[in-house]
């Protein structure tokens, strides 16, 4: 049974420009929640995509954007990258009956994106 | 906002013995979850132990065992019978019950183990 996968690992763009993550759930996972890990932090959470609808958002600018797909996967997409977007990107997958129960979170090895 | 407050950036260890990591945090709800998860130098996060906060009895899993005190707001995390394998960031987080609810992480702590 594959974990939470995500690609790339690694990635370095430049100021300005667009990058997409990639993230593929838990087999059984139908939800999806995106953390941003800065150096030496924990992570902060970014949004959940459940039923291929943002349900939660925490406080990150609209240049953050996402997508879940009809097998649950997901992407991220950040626009007009600052220098302050450098950081692991982190996504964790759960699966959430109704209201849901506190379900545990797995998580992907994460993708650390450099911006220049 | 619900925060969580991890106080102590490092610690070490001998292998073999026994370490506490502490966690508080801060919330008005009543029905939530506590959980440490551990993050290798490899990165990827994984979940160690989960406390569910209606429950009064501590989680244990193998070697490692909570301190839940929900009055207090205290989660500590202890660590017996130390391994180098357990060298990693600790990081403590809240999730309060529902579903959507996101989770809160602490700002994590680094165990070094000494052999």
């Amino acid at each position: 049974d594959a974990g939470v996968t995500q690609s790339p690992t690694h990635l370095i763009k430049t100021r300005g420009q667009q990058v997409t993550l990639r993230c593929s759930p838990k087999s059984g996972h139908d939800t999806v929640s995106w953390y941003q890990q800065a150096l030496g932090q924990g992570p902060q959470f970014i949004f959940q995509y459940y039923e291929e609808e943002e349900r939660q958002r925490g406080n990150f600018p609209d240049r953050f954007s996402g997508h879940q797909f009809p097998n649950y996967s997901s992407e991220l997409n950040v626009n007009a990258l600052l220098l302050g977007d450098s950081a692991l990107y982190l996504c964790a997958s759960s699966w959430e009956p109704g209201q849901g129960a506190g379900e545990t979170q797995y998580f992907g090895p994460g993708t650390r994106l450099l911006v220049l | 906002a619900q925060t969580v407050t991890q106080s102590q950036p490092e610690m070490s260890v001998q292998e073999a013995e026994t370490v506490t990591l502490s966690c508080t945090y801060d919330t008005s709800e009543s029905d939530y979850y506590l959980f440490w998860y551990k993050q290798p130098p490899s990165r990827q996060m994984i979940l160690v132990i989960r406390q569910e906060a209606y429950k009064q009895q501590n989680a244990t899993e193998n070697r490692f065992s909570v301190n839940f005190q929900k009055a207090a707001k205290s989660f500590s995390l202890k660590i017996s019978d130390s391994q180098l394998g357990d060298a990693a960031m600790y990081f403590c987080a809240y999730r309060r019950r529902g579903g959507g609810n996101q989770f809160y992480f602490g700002t994590g702590t680094s165990l070094t183990v000494i052999p």
